[in-house]
C-alpha cells in the first residue's frame, strides 16, 4: 500500500521569507501523480500544486514550486515570498494514475507565518 | 470556490442517531469521492462513486454507506452514530476522464456526536 509521509509537524516562517516542506512517500508504481493542498483555518481543501511522476520538470504556480525528487521519493513544496495568507496546514497526496484512483495523504505540516 | 457543495455545514447529533451529508459535484464531473478528517486518523478515503456507480472504497464501516444519484450528487449515510465519528467529511469530485483529473474538495461537513 502507498504511504505518504510529512516530518515536519510544524514550520514557522517569517513574512517574505522562504520555506520548504518536506514529504516523502512510498509506491512500486512508476506512474503517478503528486499534489499539495492547502487546508486554511476555513478548512477547505484547497489544491495548491500538482506534479506528474513521467515529468522530470518540477512544477511551480507563482510563488509555490516543488522539487521532485523520484528515485528518491521526495516531494517537498517551496513557498517563496511567504504571505500571511499562507499561514495553513498543507498537506502532501499521492494518486495512482489509474482512472479514478483516491487520494493517500501525508499527517500534514502547519506552517505559521510571523510578521 | 472549487464548485462542489457540501450540506450541512455543521451537523450536531446524538449518539445512536442517523445523519445524511449531502455533496453537489462541479458541473460536468461524473466522479464523487468521500474523505473523513479526524484528529486521531488524518484524510481518509471512504468511498468513491462514478456516475452512479461504486467505483472504489476505502476504509469506510459498515454503519456507512453512500450513494450517487442520476443528477450526479451524492449522499454518505452515517448510522449508529459514536462518538468516534466526530470529524470532518470532505466530498471532492473530478472530471469525465479520471485518469488525469485532479479532484476538487468541496467545504465539508463538521459532524458533531454527543
Amino acid at each position: 500500500a502507498q504511504t505518504v509521509t510529512q516530518s515536519q509537524p510544524e514550520m514557522s516562517v517569517q513574512e517574505a521569507e522562504t520555506v520548504t516542506l518536506s514529504c516523502t512517500y512510498d509506491t512500486s508504481e512508476s506512474d503517478y501523480y503528486l499534489f499539495w493542498y492547502k487546508q486554511p483555518p476555513s478548512r477547505q481543501m484547497i489544491l495548491v500544486i500538482r506534479q506528474e511522476a513521467y515529468k522530470q520538470q518540477n512544477a511551480t504556480e507563482n510563488r509555490f514550486s516543488v522539487n521532485f525528487q523520484k528515485a528518491a521519493k521526495s516531494f517537498s513544496l517551496k513557498i517563496s515570498d511567504s504571505q500571511l495568507g499562507d499561514a495553513a496546514m498543507y498537506f502532501c497526496a499521492y494518486r495512482k494514475i489509474a482512472a479514478g484512483n483516491k487520494l493517500t495523504f501525508g499527517g500534514g505540516t502547519r506552517v505559521l507565518v510571523k510578521p | 470556490d472549487s464548485g462542489v457543495t457540501q450540506t450541512p455545514k455543521h451537523l450536531i447529533t446524538a449518539t445512536g442517531q442517523r445523519v445524511t451529508l449531502r455533496c453537489s459535484p462541479r458541473s460536468g464531473d461524473l466522479s464523487v469521492y468521500w474523505y473523513q478528517q479526524s484528529l486521531d486518523q488524518g484524510l481518509q478515503f471512504l468511498i468513491q462513486y462514478y456516475n452512479g456507480e461504486e467505483r472504489a472504497k476505502g476504509n469506510i464501516l459498515e454503519r456507512f454507506s453512500a450513494q450517487q444519484f442520476p443528477d450526479l450528487h451524492s449522499e454518505l449515510n452515517l448510522s449508529s452514530l459514536e462518538l468516534g465519528d466526530s470529524a470532518l467529511y470532505f466530498c471532492a469530485s473530478s472530471g469525465i476522464a479520471g485518469f488525469t483529473d485532479t479532484q476538487y474538495f468541496g467545504p465539508g461537513t463538521r459532524l458533531t456526536v454527543l
